[in-house]
């Protein structure tokens, strides 16, 4: 079945402590995206990459780091996570760069809880 | 920037139409339509590109105008199951960036 799986759904950390959130696809996608959802903000990219080794930044990039190791893979990285990172978190892929002709597929997010 | 929705939320009665609309500042390869439901991921409507051509949804349809930069998707008949909140997403060079998104609420 094609998907994209994030790990974990839920977390809940402490101010200060690196966190990692996984992604992962297995359509061999080339572009993979992270959005954070905030009620009344709608989807805000965070980052975004077009191929294995290749990221740039969204909208939203403060606090935030991520790799692109595999192309399978990518991770996000909180190094110092803060309240107001508090958020509701979705991974995305596409076969083609920036989703110009093809669909975004969603994980199932994770909802992080920084207290 | 963000591409802007409008209305923020609609009530509709099962059976009645909607027109959700998405309005972009800058130029767009294409435009996306999602709808969420409450705890879920976003899921893929419709997607419409340059030159007019559809991909998506058989019984949502959707409209781009390249020239202004704005899109409309129009529920008709409308069932429970549309109820969620619906996002456009404008699709540029290397992003796609998402509108805040429109709260559509059926009752019956």
């Amino acid at each position: 079945e094609a998907q994209v799986t994030q790990n974990p759904r839920y977390l809940i950390t402490v101010t200060g402590k690196k966190l990692t959130v996984t992604c992962s696809q297995n359509m061999n996608h080339e572009y993979m995206s992270w959005y954070r959802q905030d009620p009344g903000l709608g989807l805000r990219q965070i980052y975004y990459s077009m191929n294995v080794e290749v990221t740039d930044k969204g909208d939203v990039p403060e606090g935030y780091k991520v790799s692109r190791k595999e192309k399978r893979n990518f991770p996000l990285i909180l190094e110092s996570p803060s309240p107001n990172q508090t958020s509701l978190y979705f991974c995305a892929s596409s076969l083609d760069r920036g989703a110009r002709v093809t669909e975004a597929f969603f994980g199932q997010g994770t909802r992080l809880t920084v207290v | 920037q963000q591409p802007v929705q409008s209305p923020q939320a609609v009530i509709l009665r099962e059976g009645e139409d909607a027109v959700i609309n998405c309005s972009s500042s800058k130029a767009l390869y294409s435009v996306h339509w999602y709808r969420q439901k409450h705890g879920e991921a976003p899921v893929f409507l419709m997607i419409l590109l340059k030159g007019g051509e559809q991909k998506g949804h058989e019984k949502i349809s959707a409209s781009f105008n390249e020239k202004k930069q704005q899109s409309s998707l129009y529920l008709t008949a409308s069932q429970l199951s549309y109820s969620g909140t619906y996002f456009c997403g404008g699709a540029g060079s290397y992003q796609l960036t998402f509108g805040k998104g429109t709260k559509l609420s059926v009752i019956p």
